[in-house]
């Protein structure tokens, strides 16, 4: 089955920039790459997507790599409040029997003071 | 806007129950999938409805079960629970037409955690 594969923690210091890399060297043309993120006791949380170019929002930028085979997350500033397990994920229209989503096993996130 | 509400949160269960699980998404929300999260396999899919209709099925036995409201509510079924059938499982709903289905964002629940004893 398709994937995503992520590294399983990182470290970060308190406002300094973070990079979290993923891998999707099984993407379609018409895949979307996401991010999410899951804070404890929580159910995972948008953060960016995209499809071909390079996006920014308000809480993050989204790099994505000419030939769709890898993106990096990039958190700027992080903070204690960034700290979470961040999931990269394919989401297509009709995936069968892995349904509309394709994902790892995600990176977690530790941000130090 | 409310975001997607999930019920029971917590519940325990013992071997040979079975539970029912409930998700509302968020008004105008068509779509509603369900997750199985657990440490050792990560999240799971488990199933996709789409105005009433089963879109997709993930690769879980048929003891596992959903179903799609008028309303876009949706509810899953596990019968004969077994003990690896505790896990936290998740509702996420989004637009979602059928045509770039791909660019609309999910917004997940908070999920229902499940203890089979």
């Amino acid at each position: 089955d398709a994937k995503t594969t992520q590294p399983n923690s990182m470290e970060s210091n308190e406002e300094e920039p973070v990079h979290l890399p993923c891998n999707h060297s099984t993407i379609s043309g018409t895949d979307y790459i996401h991010w999410y993120r899951q804070l404890p006791s929580q159910g995972p949380e948008y953060v960016i997507h995209g499809l071909t170019s390079n996006v920014n929002n308000r809480m993050a930028s989204l790099a994505i790599a000419e030939d769709r085979k890898s993106s990096t997350l990039i958190l700027h500033r992080a903070t204690l409040r960034d700290a979470a397990v961040y999931y990269c994920i394919l989401r297509r229209d009709y995936g069968g029997s892995q349904g509309n989503l394709i994902f790892g096993k995600g990176t977690k996130l530790s941000v130090k003071p | 806007k409310a975001g997607v509400t999930q019920t029971p949160r917590y519940l325990i269960k013992t071997r040979g129950q079975q539970v029912t699980l409930s998700c509302s998404p968020i008004s105008g929300h068509r779509s509603v999938s369900w997750y199985q999260q657990t440490p050792g396999q990560g999240l799971q899919f488990l199933f996709e409805y789409f105005s009433e209709t089963q879109r997709n099925k993930g690769n879980f036995p048929g003891r596992f079960s959903g179903r799609q409201f008028s309303n876009s509510r949706s509810e899953m079924n596990v019968s004969t629970l077994e003990l690896g059938d505790s896990a936290l499982y998740l509702c996420a709903s989004s637009l979602d037409v059928s045509v770039r289905s791909g660019a609309n964002v999910l917004t997940f629940g908070a999920g229902s955690r499940l203890t089979v004893l």
